[in-house]
């Protein structure tokens, strides 16, 4: 089955304390990104992929990082959570001939 | 800057009643445009994309160039239809990158 999978789903951590949520895909795709979904806000893309060691900024990429040491994973770090990264990231994925994007489940961070 | 706006945050209409949630786009050139619908906070599904020009769960939509918009449409709303829409649009060169809209809630009511 075709799947984004993202860990963890849910997470409370607080003000400074780094941490990684994992993204993969099972479909081979070259392209993968990382949004934030906030209140009256939709989608925001934070970062992107084209591909195995190539990442680039989105529309909102202050405080996180990123890396694509590997086809399937995409991995978004925050090396020092703040209170207003708290918001639900999706991860998603498509592959480079179609514009189909595929999207994780979600994961719900809360920073305090 | 290339932009995608949904004006309404909140529709809410009775079962039954047509529905249309408004979604324009900024953009001189030809995008991509797609609705993608969340139910209850979950993943984002892909409703429908316009170069497909297909009828799903009895949504459509049409690319208006003129007017620069992609309403959604669907004659006879269901209470299973309540959910977040989002309008979103992918630009040329844009690569995996969609811009979307704020969303609409979609409440069906009984």
């Amino acid at each position: 089955e075709a799947q984004v999978t993202q860990n963890p789903r849910y997470l409370i951590t607080v003000t400074g304390k780094k941490l990684t949520v994992t993204c993969s895909q099972n479909m081979n795709h070259e392209y993968m990104s990382w949004y934030r979904q906030d209140p009256g806000l939709g989608l925001r893309q934070i970062y992107y992929s084209m591909n195995v060691e190539v990442t680039d900024k989105g529309d909102v990429p202050e405080g996180y990082k990123v890396s694509r040491k590997e086809k399937r994973n995409f991995p978004l770090i925050l090396e020092s959570p703040s209170p207003n990264q708290t918001s639900l990231y999706f991860c998603a994925s498509r592959t480079g001939a179609g514009n189909t994007i595929y999207f994780g489940e979600g994961s719900w961070l809360t920073v305090v | 800057a290339q932009r995608v706006t949904q004006p309404e945050k909140l529709l809410s209409v009775f079962k039954g009643a047509p529905v249309e949630l408004k979604c324009n786009y900024s953009y001189s050139g030809s995008p991509e445009l797609f609705w993608y619908v969340q139910y209850s906070r979950q993943r984002l599904q892909l409703l429908l994309r316009h170069i497909s020009r297909e009828s799903i769960k009895g949504f459509t939509a049409d690319l208006n160039k003129g007017e620069t918009s992609f309403h959604l449409k669907k004659p006879f709303a269901q209470e299973e239809d309540s959910a977040m829409y989002y309008c979103a649009s992918m630009f040329s060169g844009g690569y995996n990158k969609l811009i979307f809209g704020a969303g609409t809630r979609l409440a069906v009511h009984p």
